[in-house]
C-alpha cells in the first residue's frame, strides 16, 4: 500500500533561518504529492502540490520537488518567519482508484524570534 | 459556500452514547472525504463520497461507524455507542473534478469529538 515518511520534529529554527523538512514516499503508479500545514487549533491548509516527476510546487516561500528517483518530496524555505511556526503534514493520492489522502505523521516547527 | 463547513467544532458526550457531526462541503465540488485525527498527529481516512454515493469505505469501521450525504443537506458521520478510543478530530475534505483531473482537497477546521 501507500505510504509517507517525514522527519520526526520538533524542528527548532531561529527567524531567517533555512528551512528543510524532508518526506519520502511510497506508492504504486504516480501519484500527486501534496504539503499541507495546520496552524494551532485550525484545520488543514494546503500548502502546495505536484502532480507529476520533476513538477515544483511553490507557495508562500516553501517550495517542493517531486522526485521519482528519489521518491521524495522535501519541503524548504529560504528564510522562516515567527509565523511559520505549525504543524506540517507531507501526503499523496493515487490518481486513479481511491483518492483518499496518506498522510506522513506531521512535522512540527518552532520559529523563534 | 467558499469553504467547508463542519459542526459542531467540539462535542461531548458520554461513552456509550451517540454522536454525530455535520460537514458541508464547499458548494460545486462532488467529492467528500472524512478523516480522524488522533494523537500523535496521526490522520485515519475513513469513507469518501461522490455526491450522494459511498465511492471508498475501506477506513470506516463497520460495527459503529455510518456516514451519508444526501442531496441538499449537509454530509454527515455518526458514532453509535460511542468508546474512549472515538475521541479525536474529525475532518471533513472537499474536492472536485477538473475534466479527469482531481483537484486538491479543501479541509474543514475539524470537530473535536470529546468521549467521557
Amino acid at each position: 500500500g501507500n505510504s509517507v515518511t517525514q522527519m520526526e520534529g520538533p524542528v527548532t529554527l531561529s527567524e531567517e533561518a533555512f528551512l528543510t523538512i524532508n518526506c519520502t514516499y511510497t506508492a504504486t503508479g504516480y501519484p500527486s504529492l501534496f504539503w499541507y500545514v495546520q496552524y494551532p487549533g485550525e484545520g488543514l491548509q494546503l500548502l502546495l502540490k505536484a502532480t507529476k516527476a520533476d513538477d515544483k510546487g511553490s507557495n508562500k516561500g516553501f517550495e517542493a520537488t517531486y522526485r521519482k528517483e528519489t521518491t521524495s518530496f522535501h519541503l524548504e524555505k529560504g528564510s522562516v518567519q515567527v509565523s511559520d511556526s505549525a504543524v506540517y503534514f507531507c501526503a499523496l493520492s493515487a490518481n486513479t482508484g481511491r483518492r483518499a489522502l496518506t498522510f506522513g505523521s506531521g512535522t512540527r516547527l518552532q520559529v523563534q524570534p | 459556500g467558499e469553504e467547508v463547513a463542519q459542526t459542531p467544532k467540539h462535542l461531548v458526550r458520554g461513552e456509550g452514547q451517540k454522536a454525530k457531526l455535520y460537514c458541508a462541503p464547499i458548494k460545486g465540488h462532488s467529492y467528500v472525504f472524512w478523516y480522524q485525527q488522533v494523537l500523535k498527529n496521526e490522520f485515519k481516512f475513513l469513507i469518501s463520497f461522490q455526491n450522494e454515493n459511498v465511492f471508498d469505505e475501506t477506513g470506516m469501521p463497520k460495527e459503529r461507524f455510518s456516514a451519508k450525504c444526501l442531496p441538499n443537506s449537509p454530509c454527515s458521520l455518526e458514532i453509535q455507542a460511542t468508546k474512549l478510543e472515538d475521541s479525536a478530530v474529525y475532518f471533513c475534505a472537499s474536492s472536485q473534478l477538473r475534466g479527469t483531473r482531481h483537484q486538491p482537497q479543501h479541509f474543514g477546521d475539524g470537530t473535536r469529538l470529546s468521549i467521557l
